[in-house]
This record gives C-alpha cells, sequence and structure tokens, in this order.
C-alpha cells in the first residue's frame, strides 16, 4: 500500500515569496490534515479536511495561509507572502480512523 | 484548549527500560496515542489507548489513565536505534490529534 506523498521535500525562498506544497493522501482515506513542525517541537494541527470541506483551521494564520482539496484527494498548501517564521517542515497526514499517517514532509527554509 | 506535557529530553543505556511520561488536559477525548519520530523523518505510529490500562506490543508498553489525565510509554530492552523523539498526542471529538512538544531520547552503549 502507497503511503502519503508529498513534495517538494526541500524548498528554500527569501521572505516575501510565495510557496506551494502538494500532498496526496492514501487512497480511501477521507480525512487529510496539514500539519507545521518547528525544529525540537511537536507538530502543530494548521487545518484538517473531511473529503473536500473544512472540518478545522482555526490555527490557520489565513492572512498569509491556503489550504484547499478540491476533488476530496490531493491537496495544496500555499504561503503567501513568507515570513522567517515561517520556517519548519510542513507535514500532511491522511487517515480513515483514529490512526494517522504522516508523509516524509516538505522543509521549508525562509532567508 | 489543550495542554500536554512531556520531559524534553532523556538518556538511558541500551538493555535499559525507559518510561516517557505524559501529562494532559483536555476539553474531549478520543485518545492518547505515542509516536516515534528520528531526525529528519515522519512520526510513525506507535501505540493507541482509548481505555484506562496497559496496552503492550512487543518491546514497547503504553499506558493511560483518563481519571489522572496520565500516559506513559515503557521502552524495554533498549537498542540504538529507538534513539528518536517520542510525541505523545491526543485525539479530540474531530479524531485531529493535537501533540505535545515531544522528548528526545538518546540511547548510549
Amino acid at each position: 500500500e502507497a503511503g502519503v506523498a508529498q513534495s517538494p521535500r526541500y524548498k528554500i525562498i527569501e521572505k516575501r515569496q510565495s510557496v506551494a506544497f502538494w500532498c496526496n493522501p492514501i487512497s480511501g482515506h477521507a480525512t487529510l490534515y496539514w500539519y507545521q513542525q518547528i525544529l525540537g517541537q511537536g507538530p502543530k494541527l494548521l487545518i484538517q479536511f473531511q473529503n473536500n470541506g473544512v472540518v478545522d483551521d482555526s490555527q490557520l494564520p489565513k492572512d498569509r495561509f491556503s489550504a484547499e482539496r478540491l476533488k476530496g484527494v490531493d491537496s495544496t498548501l500555499k504561503i503567501q507572502p513568507a515570513k522567517l517564521e515561517d520556517s519548519a517542515v510542513y507535514l500532511c497526514a491522511s487517515s480513515s480512523g483514529e490512526k494517522l499517517f504522516f508523509g516524509s514532509g516538505t522543509q521549508l527554509s525562509v532567508l | 484548549g489543550q495542554n500536554i506535557d512531556q520531559p524534553t529530553e532523556m538518556t538511558a543505556t541500551e538493555g535499559a527500560i525507559v518510561q516517557i511520561n505524559c501529562t494532559y488536559q483536555t476539553s474531549g477525548f478520543n485518545g492518547l496515542f505515542w509516536y516515534q519520530q528520528h531526525a529528519g523523518e515522519a512520526p510513525t505510529f506507535l501505540s493507541y489507548n482509548v481505555l484506562d490500562g496497559l496496552e503492550e506490543k512487543g518491546r514497547f508498553s503504553s499506558f493511560l489513565s483518563r481519571s489522572k489525565g496520565y500516559s506513559y510509554l515503557l521502552l524495554k530492552e533498549l537498542q540504538m536505534k529507538d534513539s528518536a523523539s517520542y510525541l505523545c498526542a491526543v485525539s479530540n471529538s474531530g479524531y485531529a490529534l493535537n501533540f505535545g512538544k515531544g522528548t528526545s531520547l538518546l540511547v548510549t552503549p
């Protein structure tokens, strides 16, 4: 069974630039999550989708972050414009029940 | 909101037993999870407790007391490859996981 796929694996941008991350969940998983993990900390939930609807985006900085899951499968997370403090690993996860499966993440460095 | 506390760092010797504690305060509870995360890698599932008591899975066991808001992860017969960060996470009513900051475990020879 294929796992959660994410791309790119690494991204380096300058502050105020835009960036987008892509996630393909495990086939059949209705729930998709985006997490932000700053070095030395645990992952922090940014947004949760159930199919193509948003369940929880209370911790998403909506002035600069956006996410979509138009067809209820793949998802993209965008940051525009990026700030230095956005440097982190962005993890995508999917689930069909209680257990979450994580992708390898995108490591973002904002210079 | 949720508050999840676990020690920042622990060190143990190869072959020994180590217990990593986690305390939590939550307004909704659907279960407590432990994940292992090696440096530069994604978190991987270790255990899930929704009822009080001990769940054993090979060298790893996890305990939950819902009334005390307390869990621990027990690792036996430590191996060098067990050096990693161990993340305690609580699932709320929407199944999203809220993570603690993680405990960095170093296993020494």
